[in-house]
């Protein structure tokens, strides 16, 4: 089993979409988290941080379930420019680094 | 936010020659600097995570000897790809965390494209 699992998509959704994206996550003792984003042969780019009590940046929410070990990323009102692949990223537990999923692709059109 | 460099962004080799990219933070000092590969439509992979003035440590799986990784300073690191081949061919990016704690942000790099013929 992966240890970070997304949904590779493609979504593909016509501009002013709302799009969701989940992720679920192996190591019960994952401390911190996020959501990044990385467009086309370009390094990934920190989009925000997910916190327990979810949280909201502009047309992005993310959520946290710790339960069910699973994250979430929405976002509203989708412009072109939001066309890239979403990575969740989980810290590796104990460990001072970073587990990433494969991403989902999401493609926003006219 | 913070910047960090990586110097070649693309580079093109033979098979059996050894490549060296460089990372740099560009204005603050990095503690830790880490090593990823990312192949095409695959997630980044973590190689080693890399503190300055001593050893790297190495992801399972990861040739210590084949990938030579030096950081020498607060501001650079260096990894080696010794005797390239062809599946080594790959995207390599670096990132670098000011602080130790795993809450601080790491600072990516913009990558460099190798491409082993």
């Amino acid at each position: 089993r992966k240890e970070v699992e997304q949904d590779p998509g493609p979504f593909n959704v016509p501009e002013g979409a709302t799009v969701a994206f989940n992720c679920t996550y192996s190591n019960s003792a994952s401390q911190s988290f996020f959501w990044y984003r990385q467009d086309c042969r370009k390094e990934p780019k920190l989009l925000m941080s997910v916190y327990s009590s979810g949280n909201e940046d502009g047309r992005f929410t993310a959520q946290l379930n710790r339960a069910s070990q699973y994250i979430s990323l929405l976002i509203r009102d989708s412009k072109l420019s939001d066309s890239a692949t979403y990575l969740c990223v989980v810290n590796g537990g104990g460990y001072n680094k970073l587990i990433f999923g494969a991403g989902t692709r999401l493609a926003v059109h006219p | 936010g913070a910047v960090v460099s990586q110097h070649p962004s693309r580079v093109i080799c033979k098979s059996g020659t050894s490549v060296k990219i460089e990372c740099r933070s560009l204005d603050f000092q990095a503690t830790t600097m880490f090593w990823y590969r990312q192949f095409p439509k695959q997630s980044l992979m973590l190689m080693a995570t890399s503190n300055e003035g001593s050893k790297a440590t190495y992801e399972q799986g990861v040739e210590k000897d084949k990938f030579l990784i030096n950081h020498a300073s607060l501001t650079l690191s260096t990894l080696t790809v010794t005797s390239a081949h062809p599946e080594d061919s790959s995207f390599y990016i670096c990132s670098a965390r000011e602080r130790e704690g795993s809450y601080n942000e790491q600072f990516f790099g913009p990558g460099t494209r190798l491409t082993v013929l």
